[in-house]
């Protein structure tokens, strides 16, 4: 619907385990982000990619390693998380012509359950 | 620092009345501020953006907002509420620090359109 589409929708899993999150953008975009929705609390920018480099760590535990590959695809692996990470994580990209301007558009998010 | 408040957690509306959902923000220099709506296990949707030029803002599905700068408000609002209208809207400003694209988002508040 938005042209950021991102898998997988729902995850479960125990702390011990290594897991990756997908989003890939179809809008032509340059620019893709991670931020986290948590319950009672405003969306929190994680990581930003701008022409696949890293422009943006807003001090993120390193349990938590984004990977861009290339300008339509965005990972972030998980490892050793703890209860407090589940949440909603989100993806977005924009355009990228002035980070400052751009409007972002949004994927559906997965929803992390940590065990 | 900058920031964005919404002071309602829930604004309840009668469809076919107009409806208001309040912003307020805290920015040094010109802010950009944006609107996005978020439907139950979506991702968010965005709604409108204020630049520059023309205080009223006409966005997406009849929604419009008015830049106040005295006011320092970006309130949403829409002549005539319908009950589909009913979900969880953010407000948002632009971090111009370091140019990384970074939103900063309010808390969101429900809005509750009733038939």
């Amino acid at each position: 619907e938005t042209g950021v589409t991102q898998t997988p929708r729902h995850l479960v899993m125990g702390m011990t385990n290594k897991k990756s999150l997908k989003c890939e953008q179809h809008l032509g975009h340059n620019a893709m982000y991670w931020y986290k929705q948590s319950a009672k609390k405003p969306l929190e920018l994680m990581f930003v990619y701008s022409l696949e480099e890293r422009v943006e760590n807003n001090s993120v535990p390193s349990r938590f390693s984004p990977e861009c590959p290339n300008s339509s695809h965005l990972f972030l692996h998980l490892h050793t998380l703890q209860p407090e990470d589940s949440a909603l994580y989100l993806c977005a990209s924009s355009q990228d012509r002035d980070l400052s301007t751009d409007t972002q558009y949004f994927g559906p998010g997965t929803r992390l359950t940590v065990l | 620092a900058q920031s964005v408040a919404q002071p309602e957690d829930q604004v309840n509306v009668a469809e076919g009345n107009p409806l208001t959902v309040k912003c307020t923000y805290s920015v040094s220099g010109n802010p950009y501020l944006f609107w996005y709506v978020q439907y139950p296990n979506r991702g968010l949707q965005f709604l409108l953006k204020y630049i520059t030029g023309d205080n009223l803002v006409k966005g997406s599905y009849g929604f419009e907002a008015e830049f106040n700068k005295s006011q320092t408000s970006f309130h949403l609002k829409k002549p005539s509420a319908l009950v589909s209208d009913s979900a969880l809207y953010f407000c948002a400003v632009r971090d111009r620090v370091g140019n990384t694209g970074k939103l900063i988002f309010g808390q969101g508040t429900t809005l509750q359109v009733k038939p």
